[in-house]
């Protein structure tokens, strides 16, 4: 079974400075997604970046950026340029197969400091 | 579009008590997902549908009914609520590819049940 860890379950970061969330995950599957969602205080899960295994390079969405290492099987997210806005908790979650289904580390919570 | 809606945003049962979430999504999406969310749990799959008439179990599907009618609607059914259901709950959509893998999931705004 596809497992996903989170291992801090808490983060502070200053407002504009870098933070970096740390995910890993455990799977015999060659082909899959991974995918960092965001879900702040209105409960709403809101896809930040998606990343295909089969790409090298690292996905990147303005201020938000990935490092992939397949073969370590970790899933970092990058934040810079932390805003107030950016305080969530982040979930990052696994997919892979057909009729897939996500598999959601436990979470972490990222707090700014203005 | 709406995206995907769930009604109601809240609700409070008694133990023993039956009731339907409603989950539904005007995307023409064919994967249709139950999940529900507890403190340092993440979220975690109950039921899924690929289509129309086709349902399959999650990680935690004891308790919960589905039925998937129609594509737009996934109704989630608690037939005699218990305490331990107390959870908020995600319905969640997107299309399912040629290659049989599902493109990014899309998320309702959830559902907090209070079970007493």
């Amino acid at each position: 079974a596809q497992t996903v860890t989170q291992s801090q379950p808490e983060m502070s970061v200053q407002e504009a400075e870098t933070v970096t969330l740390s995910c890993t995950y455990d799977t015999s599957e060659s082909d899959y997604y991974l995918f960092w969602y965001k879900q702040p205080p209105s409960r709403q899960m809101i896809l930040v970046i998606r990343q295909e295994a089969y790409k090298q390079q690292n996905a990147t969405e303005n201020r938000f950026s990935v490092n992939f290492q397949k073969a370590a099987k970790s899933f970092s997210l990058k934040i810079s340029d932390s805003q107030l806005g950016d305080a969530a908790m982040y979930f990052c979650a696994y997919e892979a197969g057909a009729n897939s289904k996500l598999t959601f580390g436990k979470g972490i919570t990222l707090s700014v400091r203005p | 579009n709406a995206g995907v809606t769930q009604t109601p945003k809240f609700q409070v049962l008694k133990t023993g008590q039956s009731m339907t979430l409603q989950c539904a999504q005007d995307m023409n999406h064919e994967y249709m997902s139950w999940y529900r969310q507890d403190p340092g749990m993440g979220l975690r799959l109950i039921h899924y549908s690929v289509g129309a008439g086709i349902t399959d179990q999650g990680e935690v599907p004891n308790g919960y009914n589905v039925s998937r009618s129609t594509t737009e609607d996934f109704p989630l059914r608690l037939l005699s609520a218990a305490p331990s259901q107390t959870s908020v709950y995600f319905c969640a959509s997107s299309y399912t590819g040629l290659a049989g893998s599902t493109d990014t999931q899309y998320f309702g705004p959830g559902t907090r049940l209070t079970v007493l």
